[in-house]
């Protein structure tokens, strides 16, 4: 089983600033194995990036997604009162289980 | 626009069988993508259950094999989720989603039901 792990735990950061977040995979995923979620409290979680770096439809360009073999990042430039949530990175390899992270929470500091 | 609702029971006695529905609209499933369940337990995170594929082969969680089966009425545009023998550890909020093929994605995700497992 691949496991995913997230970095930081908590982000605390303010409005405009930058927010990097890490997914570090246990072994090599490919390419396009990597997604990066969103969920606000009491919602569903919402696709944001596919195939490590495709935003998916509807996601506003200050969203960004990179990374290659064991190392993902999810990159936010400038933080909106609404991007206040819980990250999670999920891989989608060649056998299940399609491990997600634990989650990076970004808070409001 | 599509859209995905899972309906089911929201109480459940452990040793009960669990059965879920996820109704699609705004897409036929014969047309195409995977389908699958998450389910995500109070205050915690993410765990994928298990999918099924167009073919109508399915892959499941290897800590639920055993217990666990989706499939496809296409009939109806839904598929389900079977799951055998619940304890307290199967309380979670179970979500159905649509599945991206060859690249990592779940695009759309229904808004979820909370399923209680309790005596």
């Amino acid at each position: 089983e691949i496991v995913l792990t997230q970095s930081p735990a908590t982000l605390s950061l303010s409005p405009g600033d930058r927010a990097t977040l890490s997914c570090r995979a246990s072994q090599i995923i490919g390419i396009n194995s990597l997604a990066w979620y969103q969920q606000r409290p009491g919602q569903a979680p919402r696709l944001l990036i596919f195939g490590a770096a495709s935003r998916a439809t509807g996601i506003p360009d200050r969203f960004s997604g990179s990374g290659s073999g064991t190392d993902f990042t999810l990159t936010i430039t400038r933080l909106e009162p609404e991007d206040f949530a819980v990250y999670y990175c999920q891989q989608y390899g060649f056998s299940p289980p399609y491990t997600f992270g634990q989650g990076t929470k970004v808070e409001i500091k | 626009q599509v859209r995905l609702q899972e309906s089911g029971p929201g109480l459940m006695k452990p040793s009960e069988t669990l059965s879920l529905i996820c109704s699609v609209s705004g897409y036929s499933i014969s047309e195409g993508y995977d389908w699958g369940w998450i389910r995500q337990p109070p205050g915690e995170g993410l765990e994928w259950v298990g999918s099924i594929s167009q073919s109508g082969d399915s892959e499941y969680s290897p800590s639920l094999k055993g217990r666990i089966t989706i499939s496809v009425d296409r009939s109806n545009n839904q598929f389900s989720l079977e799951l055998r023998s619940v304890t307290a550890a199967d309380t979670a909020t179970y979500y159905c989603v649509r599945i991206l093929i060859g690249v990592a994605g779940l695009d759309h995700w229904g808004q979820g039901i909370l399923v209680t497992v309790s005596s």
